[in-house]
């Protein structure tokens, strides 16, 4: 599948922060998905991007789709204890073969102190 | 009630066994998905079916195999456990509008943490 570059790897930061983390492919994509892993769970979709330039916002998240499809950003504005977790960037497989199964990035751990 | 559930939770086996991973769904969706997710490598795909009759190679099928007895289950089978199986491993789901272009949501379960000695 092709390969899309997650950054950073992790982050420690205090309560009140923003985050930010990013996600680059050295192939286009059409669409734009960042997951969020909770300890001991599944990852659970937080916003899809399906546009070019598109900037979306979820609460206290906001994605936006870069410009050149080939990046996608990910904030986090004030962030809180339960923000701790795995988030994934995440694209479609491009081929209908592939049933459109999910390439994901290798994840950024983020842990928020009180 | 979760509407994608994973049996077991958590399994301990040992290098040969025959192992099976259950998932079952009550979404209604047609597309299901099993993934293996390791730390630092993020998820990837093993196996995926469309629907009952359609069964199709992942990114890294080799050493597992699949069923999809029904609409609502998919398996997964270590024939053979080896230790760097030891692994998360999830299912998903996806419903299907009919249009190629277009991406549906995936739906993950609570996962199964495999561990081969």
């Amino acid at each position: 599948g092709q390969q899309l570059n997650q950054s950073p790897q992790s982050m420690f930061i205090q309560e009140g922060e923003d985050v930010s983390m990013n996600c680059t492919s050295s192939s286009i994509f059409n669409t734009w998905l960042w997951y969020k892993q909770d300890p001991g769970e599944g990852p659970v979709l937080l916003i899809a991007l399906y546009k070019a330039g598109e900037l979306t916002s979820n609460g206290r998240l906001t994605a936006q789709f870069g410009i050149t499809r080939k990046d996608s950003f990910l904030n986090i504005s004030a962030s809180i204890p339960s923000d701790v977790g795995i988030y994934f960037c995440a694209g479609p497989s491009p081929s209908f073969l592939s049933g459109y199964a999910l390439n994901f990035g290798k994840g950024t751990s983020l842990l928020v102190t009180p | 009630d979760a509407d994608v559930t994973q049996t077991p939770r958590n399994r301990i086996t040992k290098t040969g066994k025959r192992i099976m991973l259950e998932c079952s769904q009550t979404k209604g969706h047609d597309r299901m998905y099993w993934y293996r997710q390791d730390p630092g490598l993020g998820l990837r795909l093993i196996y995926y079916s469309f629907d009952v009759k359609d069964i199709n190679k992942g990114e890294i099928s080799d050493g597992y195999s699949v069923s999809r007895q029904a609409q609502a289950k998919f398996s997964l089978s270590l024939e053979s456990a080896i230790p760097n199986q030891t692994a998360l491993y999830f299912c998903a789901t996806s419903d299907f509008t009919g249009e190629l272009s277009s991406y549906n949501e995936q739906f993950f379960g609570p996962g199964t943490r495999l561990t081969v000695l």
